[in-house]
């Protein structure tokens, strides 16, 4: 079945480490994003990608990092400079035009111990 | 930059009654698309329905359907016969049309959700 996976599920993060969020699609989409979602905030945008080795910073790209070596993946690194870190993570991906919304993984839990 | 606004943070219905969740956006764009995304317990983020700015005809999918008044920049969305299994998180969002052809940025821009409680 076709669909967006995102790993791991859940993760947990020391105070000054990089972490990785993987998200891999097999859908065929040109176009792929990366939200947060915070309690009250609804999802923001981080960064998104339109095609392969091109990506965009969203509304709140500092502290964050991205790339898009290949169509189907498309991994969203946390760095130490990002000062709240701890949420909900999710990755989606959509056909690049047109009135088509967007599949979502199931998301990624990051915390910060 | 566009945004989008859902003013009911919680609305609550008994089931098997109708219930509509409110949304305005602004946008300079005459041309964009608009979602509604329902987030159950899960979190799993699932499209409820869509409409096309250029389409004057509201959108529907068996129970649930919309009111798009362009010119009010509004776009409510209808649960009828409501079910205990609508009970989720509702998310209005906003796609511009324009990306493409060299207008704006692309992404879904978001509203903060109505949390929609379903009374046994």
């Amino acid at each position: 079945d076709g669909g967006i996976t995102q790993s791991p599920k859940y993760l947990f993060r020391k105070e000054g480490q990089n972490v990785t969020l993987s998200c891999e699609q097999n859908l065929n989409h040109d176009a792929m994003y990366w939200y947060r979602q915070d309690p009250g905030q609804g999802l923001r945008l981080i960064y998104y990608s339109q095609i392969v080795n091109d990506f965009q910073k969203g509304d709140i790209a500092e502290g964050y990092s991205v790339s898009r070596e290949k169509k189907e993946s498309f991994p969203l690194t946390v760095t130490s400079a990002q000062k709240n870190p701890t949420t909900f993570y999710l990755c989606a991906s959509s056909i690049r035009q047109g009135p088509y919304g967007y599949t979502f993984g199931s998301g990624t839990r990051l915390t910060v111990v | 930059a566009q945004t989008v606004t859902q003013s009911q943070p919680e609305m609550s219905v008994q089931e098997a009654e109708t219930v509509t969740l409110s949304c305005t956006y602004d946008t300079s764009e005459s041309d964009y698309y608009l979602f509604w995304y329902k987030q159950p317990p899960s979190r799993q983020m699932i499209l409820v329905i869509r409409q096309e700015a250029y389409k004057q005809q509201n959108a529907t999918e068996n129970r649930f359907s919309v009111n798009f008044q362009k010119a009010a920049k509004s776009f409510s969305l209808k649960i009828s016969d409501s079910q205990l299994g609508d009970a989720a998180m509702y998310f209005c969002a906003y796609r511009s049309a324009n990306f493409y052809s060299g207008g704006g940025a692309d992404g879904l821009t978001f509203g903060k959700g109505t949390h929609l409680i379903i009374q046994p």
